[in-house]
């Protein structure tokens, strides 16, 4: 068990850039989460896959953001033409059914 | 989710019990109350989670009113790693898409 990956640890780009996070689950896990978290505020769910299956987005997921999980295993976050209100900690989270959440360390996106 | 109620910070001395209270006064009948914790710079870690009796780990003792209004998360003897952001959820479905809150800040002091 090496626990939920991310990459990058930390990202900065330019306002307008595209931007795309990865995550690695645990590998028996059949649902992954992502989250973003700004200063000072507890996580927000985003979305979430059971296998490769996105069965839901939240509102805070505009249609610049996109996630996949194209095999039911990693799963890809895209931001497109990334805003300085983008600028956060993406967590990415997974888990066996409805059991425990294991977050990864996150993303920190700094968009200038 | 049940809408949970946490103070925004407490202190505790270090070897001392710290004890984190949590109200979900709307909390139903099917609805487990999970705690979780953020140390800075990680990401959430699981501590516990309970629906009726109360919970005992290695981590920590969550004890929960006959009620089911509130609960107490206690870490027995708090050590300064122990310093972090304690979550407590209520999540509608049984561990599905948490909602996370502000939390309580708990700082232990040496």
């Amino acid at each position: 068990d090496t626990g939920v990956s991310q990459n990058p640890r930390h990202k900065i780009t330019k306002r307008g850039q595209n931007v795309t996070f990865r995550c690695d689950p645990i590998s028996e896990h059949n649902r992954l989460y992502w989250y973003r978290q700004t200063l000072g505020q507890g996580p927000e769910f985003l979305t979430y896959f059971q296998n490769e299956a996105q069965l839901e987005k939240s509102r805070l997921l505009s249609d610049r953001f996109s996630a996949e999980r194209p095999k039911g295993s990693f799963s890809t976050l895209e931001i497109q033409r990334t805003e300085q209100g983008d600028s956060a900690m993406y967590l990415c989270a997974s888990s066996l059914m409805s059991e425990k959440l294991f977050f990864g360390s996150g993303t920190q996106l700094s968009v200038l | 989710d049940a809408k949970t109620t946490q103070p925004p910070s407490m202190d505790c001395a270090e070897g001392r019990a710290a004890n984190l209270p949590c109200n979900h006064s709307t909390i139903s009948g099917n609805e487990y109350v999970y705690w979780y914790r953020q140390i800075h710079s990680q990401g959430p870690q699981y501590i516990i989670h309970g629906l009726k009796n109360n919970e005992t780990n290695e981590m920590a003792s969550l004890i929960i009113t006959e009620d089911r209004k509130s609960s107490t998360l206690i870490l027995p003897h708090a050590t300064l790693r122990d310093t972090a952001v304690y979550y407590c959820i209520a999540p509608r479905d049984y561990g599905n898409k948490l909602v996370f809150g502000a939390g309580t800040i708990l700082r232990v002091k040496s």
